[in-house]
């Protein structure tokens, strides 16, 4: 079975600072990954998806992740986050062959002060 | 992309009854998926749908409190039954479209009192 862990409960930062959440899986075959967001009060948008290829995806927003197998991980990175940043962030992976669910992790919520 | 509606957006339920939700789909899919996201956590997975078969629950879900239907490819319900105030949530369907990527629903959101 599948399981995903994001280290940081709640992070803070202020505005223009760096921003890497963290997320490790845990499967024995290939899966895809996947960073949503959940503004507050509203529901989940996909923020990027790693599927094959390059293993640094871009997404929305200025977002990017990077896939390395080796650790098992897939970080969220931005470089300067902004206010309208916050939100709470969910890593998320099924496995590669078709029609699978997610299996999320718990979720980071990222506050971002002026 | 796919577009998922659900119904109701929102209900305020009382402790005992029973709520069905809707998930409707604009084009055929093979799988759908429901899933609950209680208040300040994650999205954990009820159960998977299949048409023309019974629907699989993962562990700690049980058909007697969450039957699900499937009668068509692009239409599902997930009933919650004999409510209890723990069983506020927003509950969401998903399907997968395409290679893997997964779309999800506006979300029901529900208050058990």
């Amino acid at each position: 079975a599948q399981s995903v862990s994001q280290h940081n409960h709640h992070v803070i930062l202020s505005e223009a600072a760096s921003l890497e959440l963290g997320c490790n899986y845990s499967y024995g075959g290939t899966v895809n990954l996947f960073w949503y967001v959940q503004y507050p009060g509203q529901h989940l948008q996909l923020l990027l998806k790693y599927f094959s290829g390059d293993p640094l995806v871009k997404g929305i927003k200025g977002f990017e992740a990077e896939f390395i197998k080796s650790k098992f991980s897939f970080n969220l990175r931005k470089p300067s986050v902004q206010w309208s940043d916050t939100a709470e962030y969910f890593c998320a992976v099924n496995a590669a062959r078709g029609n699978t669910p997610l299996v999320f992790g718990k979720g980071t919520r990222l506050s971002v002060i002026a | 992309s796919a577009v998922i509606s659900q119904k109701p957006s929102r209900d305020i339920c009382q402790r005992g009854t029973s709520l069905t939700i809707q998930c409707q789909v604009d084009s055929q899919v093979t799988m759908m998926f429901w899933y609950r996201q209680q208040p300040g956590q994650s999205l954990t997975l009820i159960a998977t749908a299949n048409q023309g078969s019974e629907a699989t629950y993962e562990s700690g879900f049980v058909i007697d409190k969450f039957p699900i239907s499937r009668p068509n490819l692009t239409f599902s319900t997930l009933t919650v039954s004999n409510m209890s105030p723990e069983d506020s949530s927003i509950y969401l369907c998903s399907v997968n479209r395409g290679q893997d990527e997964q779309y999800f629903g506006p979300g029901t959101r529900l208050t058990v009192t």
